[in-house]
């Protein structure tokens, strides 16, 4: 079975700093990665996922993750945060071939203070 | 492109009753999802329709609780008896059958609390 762990629950950063939040998971077999986000009382947003080939990815609005199959962890990232970053951040997995079913980490808090 | 919606986005309760969340998904998704979310914790799979068919529920799925597709649309689950640990964000998703790469559109949940 696949799990997923993320590291911490909550980071509190200043704006304009860089911050990292951490993921690793757990599977034996061949699985993509998703980090979504939760902004206060919005649905859950797919933020960037990898499925196959260059192990960085990156986001729209700055956020990149590295896929490592070494460590299996898939940590986000990014360079210089902003206030309107501030929300929840979810790590997920879903077995390759499979019908989505994410199976998601406990959620990190992210609070980017001025 | 709507999106996901659910209703109602609130529910208060006693414990005992039966409440009833319904979710329209995407109109084109053929897959739908249920996921429940609490306090501090990740959304956790509660079951899966692929058009009307159920194609798998959860250990956490008890007996009071079931859902239905039945035309292949809209998406209703049913809570019988509700009990203070039913307290919880009930969140539905959809996606496309042919595309499995994992991404799921949610709605924005229907918060359920049991007093």
């Amino acid at each position: 079975a696949q799990s997923v762990t993320q590291l911490d629950s909550q980071v509190p950063v200043f704006e304009e700093a860089p911050v990292e939040l951490r993921c690793n998971y757990s599977s034996s077999v061949s699985v993509y990665l998703f980090w979504y986000v939760q902004y206060p009382n919005q649905g859950l947003q797919l933020l960037l996922k990898y499925l196959s080939g260059s192990t960085l990815v990156k986001s729209i609005n700055g956020f990149e993750a590295e896929f490592n199959k070494s460590q299996t962890s898939f940590h986000l990232r990014k360079p210089s945060v902003h206030i309107s970053d501030t929300a929840e951040y979810f790590c997920a997995v879903v077995l390759s071939g499979g019908y989505n079913k994410l199976i998601f980490g406990a959620g990190t808090r992210l609070a980017v203070h001025p | 492109d709507t999106g996901v919606s659910q209703d109602p986005r609130h529910k208060i309760t006693k414990r005992g009753q039966n409440v009833t969340f319904r979710c329209d998904p995407i109109s084109e998704h053929n897959r739908l999802y249920w996921y429940r979310q609490t306090l501090g914790q990740g959304p956790e799979f509660l079951t899966y329709f692929q058009n009307e068919a159920q194609l798998e529920k959860s250990r956490l799925l008890s007996d009071r609780f079931s859902a239905e597709r039945p035309k292949g649309s809209f998406s209703t689950l049913e809570i019988q008896r509700t009990e203070q640990g039913d307290s919880a964000m009930y969140l539905c998703a959809s996606s496309l059958l042919d595309k499995n790469t994992g991404e799921l559109f949610f709605g924005e949940g229907s918060r359920l609390t049991v007093l």
